[in-house]
């Protein structure tokens, strides 16, 4: 196990609903990250945040929002959900913004469905 | 073009065999290039990272680069059954830890 923790591990969502995911980082680690897998498809970045800002964003919508606090923890937010945001939601974290070492450490990822 | 690309597969093997699992990337900016592992209904692990051109070996994995070709690998000797998963190519085209993968290769590896 990586000492990430995402919660819920599962959730049923309806279109238009709006979806609060949650990430507690590896103890040590500064730098959260986000994915989307969708099903049979690689992971694709949503954001990264360090130091409770975010420090780059992939391309995705507006309406995919995040936030990182003091103690590195993360949430992800999606608002307006569409059937295509169904997938597995991965949380990531790292250690330093330019210090990469080479691995990220993955939870183990919040499944979405919408319906 | 999608900036990483990889065989869907499966890619079936028989036990004790060399799987060899090929990736392309499309930036030559990529400066670091990562295989991931990953079992179904889990998350990725990572497996092994190169830099640099060449071969890079740990255990009965061996990652090969060849950046002029723009061209990962990744090579499993003795494969076993248990190796059976999704792997995943990855490339950071910057120092940060923000990677692209690609859709990963589905391996199968039959006793």
């Amino acid at each position: 196990e990586t000492g990430v923790t995402q919660s819920p591990t599962h959730l049923i969502k309806t279109r238009g609903q709006q979806v609060t995911l949650r990430c507690s980082s590896q103890s040590g680690h500064n730098t959260v990250s986000w994915y989307q897998q969708a099903l049979g498809q690689g992971p694709q970045f949503i954001f990264q945040y360090y130091r409770e800002e975010e420090n780059g964003r992939g391309n995705f919508p507006p309406r995919f929002s995040g936030l990182q606090f003091p103690n590195y923890s993360s949430e992800l937010n999606v608002n307006a959900l569409e059937l295509d945001d169904s997938a597995l939601y991965l949380c990531a974290s790292s250690w330093g913004q330019g210090a990469f070492t080479g691995e990220l450490f993955f939870g183990e990822g919040s499944r979405l469905t919408v319906l | 073009q999608k900036e990483v690309e990889q065989n869907s597969g499966p890619l079936s093997v028989p036990e004790g065999a060399i799987a060899s699992l090929n990736c392309t990337y499309s930036d030559r900016g990529s400066q670091s290039f990562f295989w991931y592992r990953q079992y179904s209904g889990k998350s990725p692990e990572l497996i092994m990272f190169i830099y640099s051109n060449g071969d890079k070996e740990d255990g009965r994995f061996t990652a090969q680069l060849n950046k002029a070709s723009q061209y990962v690998s990744l090579l499993i000797r003795d494969s076993q059954p248990s190796d059976s998963a999704t792997y995943l190519c990855a490339v950071n085209r910057g120092n940060t830890g923000k990677l692209i993968f690609g859709q990963g290769t589905t391996l199968q590896v039959k006793p």
